[in-house]
């Protein structure tokens, strides 16, 4: 059975960039036809998805959040990490990385990391 | 983009109580939405896929409907477990969240 974890610094300045990482157990980011992924919730919008790593399609993004996200795979293809540029308080909230297929027109999230809270605050 | 809205907000329920959350998109989806459930301090939990499809696990007390813009989840006879709040996801289109509804003790 798959496991995610998220680590990270729990607090960020506004205007600076949030990193953080998803460490898989139980499975490999190169292995299957998964979706590795990055939801937020956040008071102000819910549940929004971030952006994935697909090991053969590459990188996907929010077309909301733009140029402001990116997501890579370590080499030891056991994590994955997000990087969250220019951050306000509007990006304060739980973030999560899960594992997704893709259901023929989209992303279901199948397994989930508990969360970690990011605070956005100088 | 496909917006989701749920309704009601908040349900009050008791235990054995049938409950019934709407979720409607506001544009056609087909069968492609998935339903969650979150407990407090916790990630989300698929419950459902393809409108109506239960995951492994999920107990038989769950049930989905629903096509185009309307879905329902239903809960035949309310557990002390599924205290929790419910999430629809559609993902005919990039993948949304609905605003959630939170199922409490009455």
């Amino acid at each position: 059975q798959v496991q995610l974890q998220e680590s990270g610094p729990g607090q960020v300045k506004p205007s600076e960039t949030l990193s953080l990482t998803c460490t898989v157990s139980g499975g490999s980011v190169t292995s299957g036809n998964y979706f590795w992924n990055w939801i937020r919730q956040t008071p102000g919008k819910g549940l929004e998805w971030i952006g994935y790593f697909h090991d053969s399609g590459g990188t996907n993004s929010s077309p909301y959040l733009g140029s402001r996200v990116s997501v890579s795979v370590d080499t030891s293809k056991s994590h994955f990490s997000l990087r969250l540029t220019s951050v306000t308080a509007a990006d304060a909230g739980v973030y999560y990385c899960a594992r997704g297929y893709y259901d023929v027109t989209g992303l279901i999230f199948q397994h989930w990391g508990p969360g970690t809270q990011v605070i956005v605050s100088s | 983009d496909i917006q989701m809205t749920q309704a009601p907000s908040t349900l009050s329920a008791s235990v054995g109580d049938r409950v019934t959350i709407t979720c409607r998109a506001s544009q056609s989806i087909s069968r492609w939405l998935a339903w969650y459930q979150q407990k407090p301090g916790k990630a989300p939990k698929l419950l459902i896929s393809r409108a109506s499809n239960l995951e492994s696990g999920v107990p038989s007390t769950f049930s989905g409907n629903g096509s185009g813009t309307e879905f329902t989840l239903t809960i035949s006879s309310l557990q002390p477990d599924d205290f929790a709040t419910y999430y629809c996801q559609q993902y005919n289109t990039y993948w949304t969240f609905g605003q959630g509804t939170k199922v409490e003790f009455k």
